[in-house]
């Protein structure tokens, strides 16, 4: 299995840019998962799916977030336009079918906004 | 609402030392608690997990976790640490059969050859 796939693994933009982040869950995956990972704050879950659909957005820091989940194997996050504070580690994760079960992490995107 | 709380925020033992770390959560219901480990530069990735049955849960690389329901608590040991341990340590719950799991805030432990 190739895992939960991100993309890009890196991306450095400047303020007032609009950022595209991309997730690919395990197939057969039902849920999928964006968190946004700082020194300061930790580990925050921003919005998660299930069936593609947004069962929980309360953790969106502000309307300049956005994510869609057009099918089952594709997601994005995007921030317009993005800010220096938003600089951090963006990890999405997916878990399969039913109720609670394990969570599999991709690799992260590592943003810097300049 | 569910929450998690891990009093250790950074942890430094030496090779062979043994480990507990603490975590305690706010939930009066059936909980799922989970142990994830992210080591330097890495992705989270599964430790241990506790649905239901025997409360002293066993993970991979020789970590265990007891669920000890009467003190909310579902602490993770490690009988002799490595250096190869070194990572942070996220502790998380989930509850009323949503997928949402409540991470803590991590303990970063560092083990000193």
């Amino acid at each position: 299995d190739a895992g939960v796939i991100q993309s890009p693994r890196h991306e450095v933009t400047e303020m007032g840019q609009e950022v595209t982040l991309r997730c690919k869950p395990i197939s057969g995956h039902n849920s999928l998962f964006w968190y946004r990972q700082t020194m300061m704050r930790g580990l925050e879950l921003l919005i998660y799916f299930n069936n593609n659909v947004p069962i929980d957005d309360s953790g969106m820091p502000e309307d300049r977030f956005s994510a869609k989940m057009p099918n089952a194997s594709f997601s994005t996050l995007k921030i317009q336009p993005s800010e220096p504070r938003d600089s951090a580690v963006y990890f999405c994760a997916s878990s399969g079918t039913g109720g609670p079960d394990t969570q599999y992490f991709g690799p992260g995107t590592r943003l810097t906004v300049l | 609402a569910q929450s998690v709380s891990q009093h250790n925020h950074h942890v430094i033992l030496s090779e062979a030392a043994s480990l507990e770390l603490g975590c305690n959560y706010s939930y009066g219901g059936t909980v799922n608690l989970f142990w994830y480990v992210q080591y330097p530069g890495q992705h989270l990735q599964l430790l241990l997990k506790y649905f239901s049955g025997d409360p002293l849960v066993k993970g991979i690389k020789g970590f265990e976790a007891e669920f000890i329901k009467s003190k909310f608590s579902f602490n993770l040991r490690k009988p002799s640490v490595q250096w190869s341990d070194t990572a942070e340590y996220f502790c998380a719950v989930n509850s009323g059969g949503y997928q949402k799991v409540t991470f803590g805030t991590g303990t970063k432990l560092q083990v000193i050859p």
